[in-house]
């Protein structure tokens, strides 16, 4: 199993500039996240889905966008790219929301300019 | 609303040394809770939870945590500190992180 997958690792965007970033999962999990991480702040959710088809906002959903139409993938839409969303993104999954641990990729390191 | 408190932003401890990192909760019904532990840049990896049944719940690495209902407490303990527990710590009520705590061991 690859677990969980991010693309890219890194990214520089211009500001008002879009992109997507790209997350799967092999695990048959139901429950997928997206979590920004800032210094001093921990990491705060920013949307949510329990399955396919089925998405939610988290803490922070502003600026961003979520779709799943399949079990295995949860990309996350930047609609037009601020300074403040220069962060550090996760996406991590798990069997059911709340009381099954998650698993977490790797990491996007983004930088808006 | 649920969530978490991490008092300490660092904790130094000399290796061989106990460690505890704190942590304290809110939440409305069953506490889901979660002890994660970062690299440098790496993502988050699953030390331990604890969802019902005994207080003292062991996890990987030889970390266990103790689950006090009355003060709403859910402290990350070891008994010995290596180095290499050096890391970034975060716990967790079911999907809300705490801020994280440093934890740094020094030989």
């Amino acid at each position: 199993n690859a677990g969980v997958t991010q693309t890219p690792k890194f990214q520089v965007l211009k500001t008002g500039q879009s992109m997507t970033l790209q997350c799967a999962q092999d695990m048959n999990h139901e429950y997928m996240s997206w979590y920004r991480q800032d210094p001093g702040m921990g990491l705060r959710l920013i949307h949510y889905s329990v399955g396919a088809g089925i998405t939610d906002q988290g803490e922070v959903p502003n600026g961003y966008n979520v779709s799943r139409s399949t079990t295995e993938d949860f990309p996350l839409r930047l609609l037009s790219a601020a300074p403040s969303q220069t962060s550090v993104y996760f996406c991590a999954s798990s069997l059911q929301q709340g009381y099954n641990e998650q698993f977490f990729g790797p990491g996007t390191r983004l930088t808006v300019l | 609303a649920q969530s978490v408190a991490q008092p300490e932003d660092q904790v130094n401890v000399a290796e061989g040394n106990p460690l505890t990192v704190k942590c304290t909760y809110s939440v409305s019904g069953n506490p889901y809770l979660f002890w994660y532990v970062q690299y440098p840049n790496r993502g988050l990896q699953f030390l331990l939870k604890y969802i019902t049944g005994d207080n003292l719940v062991k996890g990987s690495y030889g970390f266990e945590a103790e689950f006090n209902k009355s003060q709403t407490s859910f402290h990350l303990k070891k008994p010995s500190a290596l180095v290499s527990d050096s890391a970034l710590y975060f716990c967790a009520v079911r999907g809300i992180f705490g801020t994280g705590t440093r934890l740094k061991v020094l030989a």
